[in-house]
């Protein structure tokens, strides 16, 4: 069975210093990776995705995340964080060659970025 | 363009009632979920549906139903709510090929009394 671990419920940063959030996954193939955000009262939307190839993708609002395969660990990353990004993120991994076919989702990470 | 759009935004229900939340997507997608979702678990398959005409069940489907109406509609049923089931529902909808990435709904929040 895949799965998906957040280690950290809250991130704090200040506001211009570089943040991480943290994931790591288990799944038996090859993994689809994914991060979402969430802002309050609203749906789930995508940031990034790494499906194969290099290993650093960029995704929306300067986002970007390293999947690092001897680890299982897929870590959002921005260089410079803004105070608009405080929001929930929340990481998914599919393994596609799976029948279920279905996203797993991590628990999520509150970021909070301090003005 | 509408994306995936939930009906209704809010729902309170008093324990044994029925309802279902309906989940329309205009984007042609074949795939379709509902997830609850709940503080600290992050979200839950409830069921999907990978196909027209076809329903699986996901994580933690007891106590709901779905239909797959047609290609743009998926519902999701309560027959006899219960307090457990307090949550917020977002619907989902996935394109095939290479843009595996689902797509969400504003979410439906549920409250069982």
């Amino acid at each position: 069975a895949q799965s998906v671990a957040q280690p950290e419920d809250q991130v704090n940063v200040a506001e211009g210093n570089p943040l991480t959030v943290k994931c790591t996954y288990s799944v038996s193939g090859n993994p689809y990776l994914f991060w979402y955000v969430q802002y309050p009262n609203r749906g789930l939307q995508f940031l990034l995705k790494y499906i194969t190839g290099d290993n650093l993708v960029k995704g929306s609002y300067g986002f970007e995340a390293e999947f690092n395969k001897s680890q299982t660990s897929f870590h959002l990353k921005k260089p410079s964080a803004l105070v608009s990004d405080s929001a929930l993120y929340f990481c998914a991994v599919r393994d596609p060659s799976g029948s279920a076919r279905q996203l797993t989702f991590g628990s999520g990470t509150q970021l909070t970025v301090l003005p | 363009n509408a994306g995936v759009t939930q009906t209704p935004k809010f729902q309170v229900l008093k324990t044994g009632q029925s309802m279902t939340l309906q989940c329309a997507q205009d984007m042609n997608h074949n795939s379709m979920y509902w997830y609850r979702q709940d503080p600290g678990m992050g979200l839950r398959l409830i069921y999907y549906s990978a196909s027209e005409g076809t329903t699986d069940k996901g994580e933690v489907p007891n106590g709901y139903n779905v239909s797959r109406l047609n290609k743009r509609e998926f519902s999701l049923r309560l027959e006899s709510a219960a307090p457990s089931q307090t949550s917020v529902y977002f619907c989902a909808s996935k394109p095939g090929g290479a843009k595996p990435e689902a797509f969400f709904g504003q979410g439906t929040r549920l409250t069982v009394v």
